[in-house]
């Protein structure tokens, strides 16, 4: 029930377009749904992060949606550029003394071409 | 300082061996979190602290992993008889609230 599945595990994309990775959780107690974006040899580092009383968070070119009843919730990249090339992670966690305990997806490797 | 920062960044350790890991906050940021991340995988939680306090350990943990944050500021990730399977690149991050916003590069791990 601790499960957060991500997918896909790897997605191509040209300069422009949107690429966008799902997650799907199971516990619903989760309450905070944070996305990280990972560079190589480099920690991972919070992109954006919603919570279940809003459907939809924008921030610049990167938007989360969130189904509640679906326990899904998924990253968008408008306008990706190679620059947005990294490894992306979804977390979930719990409020209270346990916001500091995430549960990660398995990851999606992104390549945007230029 | 801008960001979290670990030392070593990496250690070579034969098996059965103490190995004990650095890290340094954002200095203002009262939470400390430490992760294990092996390759492919999301970060895995081992536990985290709140000023001094460890307020969550990972039940994955054994005896043979602790951790300490004396006076809120640093902190220290110690394993004892390390293991194969302690293999693995381990995180640390600090936030003021919420989750870990910002991780440091890691220190990776290998026993042999």
């Amino acid at each position: 029930q601790q499960q957060v599945k991500q997918s896909p595990q790897s997605l191509i994309v040209q300069k422009g377009g949107i690429p966008i990775i799902n997650c799907a959780y199971e516990n619903t107690a989760f309450d905070y749904f944070p996305w990280y974006q990972q560079f190589p040899g480099k920690g991972p580092a919070l992109l954006i992060a919603i919570r279940p009383d809003v459907s939809e968070k924008k921030e610049g070119r990167f938007t989360i949606s969130f189904n509640k009843s679906a326990k899904q919730f998924s990253l968008h990249i408008m306008d990706s550029q190679p620059g947005d090339s990294a490894t992306y992670f979804c977390a979930a966690s719990k409020s209270g003394t346990s916001y500091g305990k995430l549960t990660f997806g398995q990851g999606t490797i992104l390549t945007v071409h230029p | 300082d801008t960001g979290v920062s670990q030392d070593p960044r990496h250690k070579i350790t034969k098996r059965g061996q103490n190995v004990t890991f650095r890290c340094d906050p954002i200095s203002e940021h009262n939470r400390l979190y430490w992760y294990r991340q092996t390759l492919g995988q999301g970060p895995e939680f081992l536990t985290y602290f709140q000023n001094e306090a460890q307020l969550e350990k990972s039940r994955l943990l054994s005896d043979r992993f602790s951790a300490e944050r004396p006076k809120g500021s640093f902190s220290t990730l110690e394993i004892q008889r390390t293991e194969q399977g302690d293999s693995a690149m381990y995180l640390c991050a600090s936030s003021f609230g919420l989750g870990p916003g910002f991780f440091g590069p890691g220190t990776r791990l290998t026993v042999l």
